[in-house]
């Protein structure tokens, strides 16, 4: 079992849908997830950061954590089509220096 | 503010021929510096972080290797490329919140 399971996409919603991304994963000691956004061609910008189980709210975006089913979840309003770009999940056991475990990404096409 | 720099942002190169990709920081002191490769279908692959000058360590034995001359530069070499050294090569450093945030990558492709 890979430590960190992302659905690879793509998933193409039209403007205005509400967007569900997930990553599970294996390794209980995990404790920091983070959310990144990866535009083609571009390095990934991190986009949500949260500690622990429960939910974290930016704009239009919702980061929430459930550590008891190891499973982690970006929630898109209102998605644009300026969302377009692959979403990467990572998570780590320290904080400090940390090495992240990355899922593979999901792949997401908002068309207008 | 706290800036990441890399170059080139692109480049072709022959197989056999050498390496040589460099990233700065700017903005910070004694960051913890990381070289990753993204591959097609692959995911990031950690291929070096280092807590300091001098000191690298490697998550993946290869054909590449790092060097962290000054506090904020960080180096990946090779002496003799593969075909299978293609891909985009990214820096990363640890800021705050504390985790990891990325430069612009170059993208490599050995020929």
């Amino acid at each position: 079992q890979k430590e960190v399971e992302q659905d690879p996409g793509p998933l193409s919603v039209p403007e205005g849908a509400i967007v569900s991304l997930n990553c599970t994963y294996s390794n209980s000691a995990f404790q920091y997830f983070m959310w990144y956004r990866q535009y083609s061609r571009k390095g990934p910008e991190l986009l949500m950061y949260t500690y622990s189980s429960g939910n974290k709210e930016d704009g239009r975006f919702t980061a929430q954590v459930d550590k008891s089913s190891k499973y982690i979840s970006l929630f898109i309003r209102d998605s644009q089509p300026s969302d377009s770009a692959t979403y990467l999940c990572a998570m780590s056991a320290n904080s400090g220096y940390s090495t992240l475990t990355f899922g593979k990404g999901t792949m997401l096409l908002v068309s207008p | 503010s706290q800036t990441i720099h890399q170059w080139p942002a692109t480049l072709v190169q022959p197989v056999g021929s050498p390496l040589s990709l460099e990233c700065t920081v700017e903005g910070t002191s004694n960051p913890n510096l990381y070289w990753y490769r993204q591959a097609a279908g692959r995911g990031l692959q950690l291929l070096f972080y280092s807590v300091g000058i001098g000191q690298i360590s490697s998550e993946v034995p290869q054909n590449l290797s790092a060097s962290r001359p000054q506090d904020r530069q960080f180096i990946l070499s090779s002496k003799k490329l593969l075909l299978s050294d293609s891909g985009f090569y990214l820096c990363a450093w640890n800021g705050v919140p504390d985790t990891q945030y990325f430069g612009p990558g170059t993208r490599l492709t050995v020929l």
